[in-house]
């Protein structure tokens, strides 16, 4: 484990659901991240919380709603999902200034619509 | 706004030669530069960064450059072993509290 947890590791999820991915660290990091990871793409930046703020959203479609409750959890809240929205989903969260500008990853939680 | 592009896009290589992997970036601004190893179900791992005020970071087998000037840093992985097969990313920040933003990706795989 790398102290950014994620769960749930898999899911499998029909359009007309509703779910959530939990992200939750211990580390003392005061910003969080979500990105996805699709095949043969980048890693795209969905949103960034700075100490529970919401700091930036990278055009993401409103079926993603990320909540983050406190500086050790984020949530990202998923509804009405298309199937091109199957993805690896990765939690991030970094430390403040100093000597180590780190980011810490989850393991991620593959997401399957179908 | 920040654009990072990666070569290759896969890498094969024989067990102990040496692998390059590079990246170059848009923003001068940047200032930190990540590579991250994701292994299949185990995410992404940071291995090695390094920050714009040095030239040259190693720890080990592994060794980041950074050429400001240019614009592009590289990984360098020496005596390379068939554990180092994963994909690697690199990655360019303004620092804390600012996104990263992520190459491609190349897939490494080292034969033994």
């Amino acid at each position: 484990e790398t102290g950014v947890t994620q769960t749930p590791r898999h899911l499998v999820m029909g359009m007309t659901n509703k779910k959530s991915l939990k992200c939750e660290q211990h580390l003392g990091h005061n910003a969080m991240y979500w990105y996805k990871q699709s095949a043969k793409k980048p890693l795209e930046l969905m949103f960034v919380y700075n100490f529970k703020e919401q700091t930036e959203n990278n055009s993401v479609p409103s079926r993603f709603s990320p909540e983050c409750p406190n500086s050790s959890h984020l949530f990202l809240h998923l509804h009405t999902l298309q199937p091109e929205d199957s993805a690896l989903y990765l939690c991030a969260s970094s430390q403040p200034g100093g000597s180590n500008y780190g980011y810490t990853f989850g393991s991620g939680t593959r997401l399957t619509v179908v | 706004g920040e654009n990072v592009e990666q070569h290759p896009s896969t890498l094969s290589v024989q067990e102990g030669d040496s692998a390059v992997i590079k990246c170059t970036y848009s923003d001068s601004a940047s200032n930190y530069f990540p590579w991250y190893k994701q292994e299949l179900g185990k995410g992404s791992q940071l291995i090695i960064d390094i920050r714009s005020n040095v030239g040259e970071k190693k720890d080990q087998r592994i060794a980041v450059t950074l050429n400001k000037t240019a614009k592009h840093f590289s990984l360098h992985i020496t005596e390379t072993q068939p554990e180092d097969s994963a994909v690697y990313f690199c990655a360019a920040s303004k620092g804390y509290g600012n996104k990263l933003v992520f190459g491609a990706g190349t897939i490494l795989r080292v034969k033994s």
